[in-house]
């Protein structure tokens, strides 16, 4: 059973405008939330981060929501640009540090110019 | 650069040979784990370590088996390839709470 969803496969955006990506979960342990973005033929790499005692937290043009009620994250990408086009994976542990994350399925974000 | 690399990155290979895949990072992380990927699906751990002599199974099954007898080294091992066993390998470290550094993954397929 999938305990993080991402249930957008993919998103088109127009450079310039903000990109919202989204993610669920559903195991009420998880406190530590992750980013990633992915780009073909090379690893995942680490974007942001969250955890559970906040509801927001920012870097640069990237920035992540967590509703801790509704077991829900975004991120927000302002502005987007071209080179934001990749695969962007949601993660969750249990706690910070953990031997497992736990994946989504990903979601391609293109950026168009 | 501090890093973290995978060879071979593509293998193609025919079924019932034994393979290696090898991850090596020069950070010094204590962690390091094997990730499976899919097309289009989630990430699942295979394996991991917490240091050296310290092997763990993940939450998916797999057949492969991994050693740890070096700090920065963590192959990977499938003892006789199969088709089912198609698939992405992805190699990562961590040192303390840091997020989890990947390497650029093994991408396997058996014939």
């Amino acid at each position: 059973d999938q305990q993080v969803k991402q249930n957008s496969p993919s998103l088109s955006v127009q450079e310039g405008r903000i990109s919202i990506l989204n993610c669920d979960y559903t195991n009420s342990m998880f406190d530590y939330f992750l980013w990633y973005k992915k780009y073909p033929a090379e690893g995942p790499t680490f974007l942001i981060s969250i955890s559970s005692i906040k509801d927001k937290n920012e870097d640069g043009r990237f920035t992540v929501f967590l509703n801790k009620s509704a077991k829900h994250l975004s991120l927000h990408i302002v502005p987007s640009q071209p080179g934001d086009s990749a695969v962007y994976f949601c993660a969750a542990s249990a706690q910070t540090g953990a031997n497992n994350l736990f994946f989504g399925t990903g979601t391609r974000l293109t950026v168009i110019p | 650069e501090a890093d973290i690399y995978q060879t071979p990155r593509y293998l193609v290979i025919g079924t019932g040979k034994k393979i290696t895949l090898e991850c090596s990072q020069t950070m010094g992380h204590d962690k390091m784990y094997w990730y499976q990927q899919d097309p289009g699906m989630e990430l699942h751990l295979i394996h991991y370590s917490y240091g050296v002599n310290s092997t763990e199974k993940g939450d998916l099954s797999s057949e492969s088996t991994v050693s740890r007898i070096r700090t920065e080294h963590f192959p990977l091992t499938l003892e006789s390839a199969r088709p089912s066993h198609t698939s992405q390998y992805l190699c990562a470290s961590s040192g303390g709470r840091t997020p989890l550094h990947f390497g650029n993954g093994t991408r396997l397929t058996v014939t």
